[in-house]
């Protein structure tokens, strides 16, 4: 099993859709995790932070699921320009481990 | 604030020529990070430098690489002697705290160099 896991899509959606993407981490040590955006051959970006509770950030929402190990992102209200792929990270708290970028989930907004 | 600098953005070479790839991390973040990405593995930590020290060179892919880190704005990652299943994207990318990341203080990635190798 990999360390994380995302669907690869790609997701092709309407402008105006809501999407969600679900990434699994399979290290229990795991302590933060992260949302990260990377356009067509350009560098991966942080998007969002993701918190225990839950958190938005304008149209994105990121939550967190301990117990079963996953986080998630939604996308309400697609634009074209949320075109991308987007990558999951999972940073541990102990050494030992790395932090470990997931393979990434490609996203289509079709107008 | 200038991010992360990479260069050449652009490489194109031959099999078996060596190639030398240089990164400037963001002022004031101690940790460095060379990575690859390829589609079919994705993005790859080659290795982990703190404090200009390497800590993780496991990601290393075989003795034809070597990556140093002489100074706190300098680290080159060369590729000796080059060969076509070298050519990827190589990002280099620091942090304010290692390998670690926290909200508010996470990783940061140079623009790449696109490295293929003919």
């Amino acid at each position: 099993r990999k360390e994380v896991e995302q669907d690869p899509g790609p997701f092709n959606v309407p402008e105006g859709a809501t999407v969600a993407f679900n990434c699994t981490y399979s290290n229990s040590a795991s302590q933060s995790f992260f949302w990260y955006r990377q356009d067509c051959r350009k560098e991966p970006k942080l998007l969002m932070s993701v918190y225990s509770s839950g958190n938005e950030d304008g149209r994105f929402t990121a939550q967190l699921n301990r117990a079963s190990q996953y986080i998630s992102l939604l996308i309400r209200d697609s634009k074209l320009s949320d075109s991308a792929t987007y990558l999951c990270v999972v940073s541990p708290n102990t050494g030992g481990f790395k932090t470990i970028f997931g393979a990434g989930t490609r996203l289509f907004v079709k107008a | 604030d200038a991010g992360v600098i990479q260069s050449p953005r652009h490489e194109v070479t031959e099999m078996g020529q060596e190639v030398t790839l240089r990164c400037k991390p963001i002022s004031g973040h101690n940790s460095l990070f060379w990575y690859r990405q390829t589609m079919m593995r994705g993005l790859e930590l080659l290795i982990y430098f703190n404090n200009n020290v390497p800590i993780d060179d496991s990601g290393m892919p075989e003795d034809r690489f070597s990556a140093k880190m002489p100074n706190a704005s300098f680290s080159t990652l060369k590729i000796q002697p080059s060969e076509p299943r070298d050519s990827a994207v190589y990002f280099c990318a620091s942090s304010p705290t290692g390998m670690y990341l926290r909200p508010g203080n996470t990783i940061y990635f140079g623009e790449g160099s696109w490295l293929t190798v003919v």
